[in-house]
């Protein structure tokens, strides 16, 4: 069984650059969160993918968007970065809302963006 | 709307010694309740979780945790901490009708020889 994987895993961007972070789900899950971590602090929900589409949206203003591939794998791209934007991005895998639910995310080891 | 507090943002303790990490909770349903623990560079690892019956969960790594609805709290504890224990430890919640996780702001666990 292949965990959740992240790529990649560290890199620095400039202020107003563009990033993309990309995440493979576990094996059978269907659904992918992302998180972001800034230093110190817990992680904080941006949004989740279900099948191709988003299902939900933390508090992240629009310049954070997603995608989600056919093979569940996903996208988190961030533009016009800002310096409060570093941090670490977890993205985690779920069986997903057609299943019951246990509530139980998996995580990867994530991704982590320096902004300058 | 929901919530988890974590009460002291480090704790030590001496090897050997009882492990007990604070979490009180907020929720206007049935919580699902959950601790996740961070090693240095790594994502999030389950230790355990609770969602319904019986209130005492036990976990991996000798953790246990016991969901007190009076008391609005999910204290994580381990008998006896070990040197491996050392890490970030995070409480999270959710609900029955969804997967999307609100956590703490982490405690910071060290132990000591």
């Amino acid at each position: 069984e292949t965990g959740v994987t992240q790529s990649p895993t560290h890199l620095i961007k400039t202020r107003g650059q563009q990033v993309t972070l990309r995440c493979s789900s576990q094996s059978g899950h269907n659904t992918v969160s992302w998180y972001q971590q800034a230093l110190g602090q817990g992680p904080q929900f941006i949004f989740q993918y279900y099948r191709e589409e988003e299902n939900g949206r933390g508090n992240f203003p629009p310049r954070f968007s997603g995608l989600q591939f056919p093979n569940y794998s996903s996208e988190l791209n961030v533009n016009a970065l800002e310096l409060d934007d570093s941090a670490l991005y977890l993205c985690a895998s779920s069986l997903g809302p057609d299943r019951v639910n246990t509530g139980e995310l998996f995580f990867g080891e994530g991704s982590r963006l320096t902004v300058l | 709307a929901q919530s988890v507090t974590q009460l002291g943002s480090h704790v030590s303790v001496s090897e050997g010694a009882l492990v007990l990490l604070r979490c009180n909770y907020s929720s206007s349903v049935p919580p699902y309740l959950f601790w996740y623990v961070q090693y240095p560079n790594q994502g999030l690892q389950l230790l355990l979780k609770y969602t319904t019956g019986a209130t005492l969960v036990k976990g991996i790594n000798g953790f246990e945790a016991e969901f007190k609805k009076s008391e609005t709290s999910f204290h994580l504890t381990k008998p006896s901490a070990h040197m491996s224990d050392a890490a970030e430890y995070f409480c999270a919640v959710s609900d029955s009708t969804t997967d999307k996780l609100i956590f703490g702001t982490g405690t910071r666990l060290q132990v000591f020889p």
